[in-house]
């Protein structure tokens, strides 16, 4: 069985301070887990992802997000928001073997204010 | 690369049609794809695996003849809904994985947003 919980809903920051987007995960096996990202009426793009190698992940746009086996999280970060950042972020867990399981969270809501 | 396109992006429809809903994997061949619904302010939910030459796997609860998937090639998968009813208005989007990528990233099309009347 696995899980991804998204710890926020909705996270407001200023322009040009740093974002930090919570998740955490539960897999009975070694899970890939990624970040997208949706902007409104839009389909979901792919910001980065972590799949067993280096466990600082940095993807597009500046983001990055950091991989910790024993706190079972995947937060994605980034070091200043930018007004086009504001957007539903979703993490999202997957695990392979025959059939691939992949689980999505909630999403985040990402506001950001000039 | 990995781009993923769908076709439409809006349709609108009377209750009682079929529409059909195609995705297609325009860089790269795609072994499975993957059908989403989305409702207003909620996540994705999975509702098929599609993998080309066999039949689809649904997820529990979604109904295989209300649904139909087909996965003809390695760049095509579409999605039929059939007698569609007010109920079945959402975003539906699709994704494909890259038949070459071993850490199992899924390229998401842009959704079709479909509204029954």
């Amino acid at each position: 069985a696995q899980s991804v919980t998204q710890l926020d809903s909705h996270v407001s920051v200023s322009e040009g301070t740093p974002v930090l987007l919570r998740c955490n995960y539960s897999s009975s096996y070694s899970p890939s887990l990624f970040w997208y990202v949706q902007h409104p009426n839009k389909g979901l793009q792919l910001l980065l992802k972590y799949t067993s190698a280096a466990t600082l992940v940095k993807g597009i746009n500046g983001f990055e997000a950091e991989f910790k086996k024993s706190e079972t999280s995947f937060h994605l970060t980034k070091p200043s928001a930018h007004m086009s950042d504001a957007a539903e972020y979703f993490c999202v867990v997957s695990v392979a073997g025959g059939y691939q399981k992949v689980t999505f969270g909630t999403g985040t809501k990402l506001q950001v204010i000039p | 690369g990995a781009v993923v396109s769908q076709h439409p992006s809006w349709v609108i429809c009377k209750s009682g049609t079929s529409v059909k809903i195609e995705c297609r994997s325009l860089d790269f061949q795609a072994t499975t794809m993957f059908w989403y619904r989305q409702f207003p302010k909620q996540s994705l939910m999975l509702m098929a695996t599609s993998n080309e030459g066999s039949k689809a796997t649904y997820e529990q609860g979604v109904e295989k003849d209300k649904f139909l998937i087909n996965h003809a090639s390695l760049t095509l998968s579409t999605l039929t809904v059939t007698s569609a009813h007010p109920e079945d208005s959402s975003f539906y989007i699709c994704s494909a994985r890259d038949q070459q990528d071993r850490g199992e990233t899924q390229y998401f099309g842009p959704g079709t947003r479909l509204l029954v009347l």
